[in-house]
């Protein structure tokens, strides 16, 4: 049982230039979110969906997209990168039940 | 809007020492409050949920108390180990949102 798996770990991306990250689990949760993690700022909720084809934004969403074609699948997509979108991205996922939140294990990305 | 303030930022205490770690949010309507543990550079794991409904959970020598009305959660560990030295954080949950807190960095020294 995987849980929740992130890709890629690591990039490093120039100004201007788009990117995909990937979250994927596998405990059939209803609920997926994208967080970014600064220092001194804790962890900010960027996009976050509550079932397959639905998105909504959270704290922070300027500069990021988001897709959820499939229940299992998350996409957090940067069109033209920044230097500001420097950080840890971390997905979560949990049940509407539960509410229990599974994190994945973060992506690390910088912009220069 | 929702915000969640933990106090203190940073905790250094030595190995044996009871400990308690605060979290205050500023809207009561909540559905729940979740402590987690990060370890440096690794992802979250969750520690202890607590139903708004609910007054307190324990998970070993892991306390985590509630109290609505006050906008106030906290964290107790007992006899503290090196073992767990990590940033702690908590998150309230309103609807679809859970929010989570700056987190207090925790070492336990020999």
């Amino acid at each position: 049982n995987a849980g929740v798996t992130q890709t890629p770990k690591f990039r490093v991306l120039k100004t201007g230039q788009s990117m995909t990250l990937l979250c994927a689990q596998d405990m059939n949760h209803e609920y997926m979110y994208w967080y970014r993690q600064d220092p001194g700022m804790g962890l900010r909720l960027i996009h976050y969906s509550v079932g397959e084809g639905t998105t909504a934004k959270g704290e922070v969403p300027d500069g990021y997209n988001v897709s959820r074609l499939k229940k299992q699948n998350f996409l957090l997509g940067l069109e033209s990168a920044a230097p500001s979108q420097t950080s840890v991205y971390f997905c979560a996922s949990s049940s509407a039940l539960a509410n229990v939140l599974t994190f994945g294990a973060g992506s690390r990305l910088t912009v220069l | 809007k929702q915000e969640v303030t933990q106090i203190p930022a940073a905790l250094s205490v030595p190995e044996g020492e009871n400990l308690v770690l605060n979290c205050s949010f500023t809207d009561s309507a909540i559905y729940n409050l979740q402590w987690f543990r990060q370890d440096p550079g690794k992802g979250l794991t969750s520690l202890l949920l607590i139903q708004s409904s609910q007054r307190e959970q324990t998970s070993g020598r892991l306390n985590a108390s509630l109290d609505k009305s006050s906008g106030r959660s906290t964290l107790y560990i007992a006899a503290s180990q090196p073992g767990d030295s990590a940033t702690y954080l908590c998150a309230v949950r309103n609807t679809d949102k859970l929010i989570f807190g700056t987190g207090t960095r925790l070492q336990v020294f020999p």
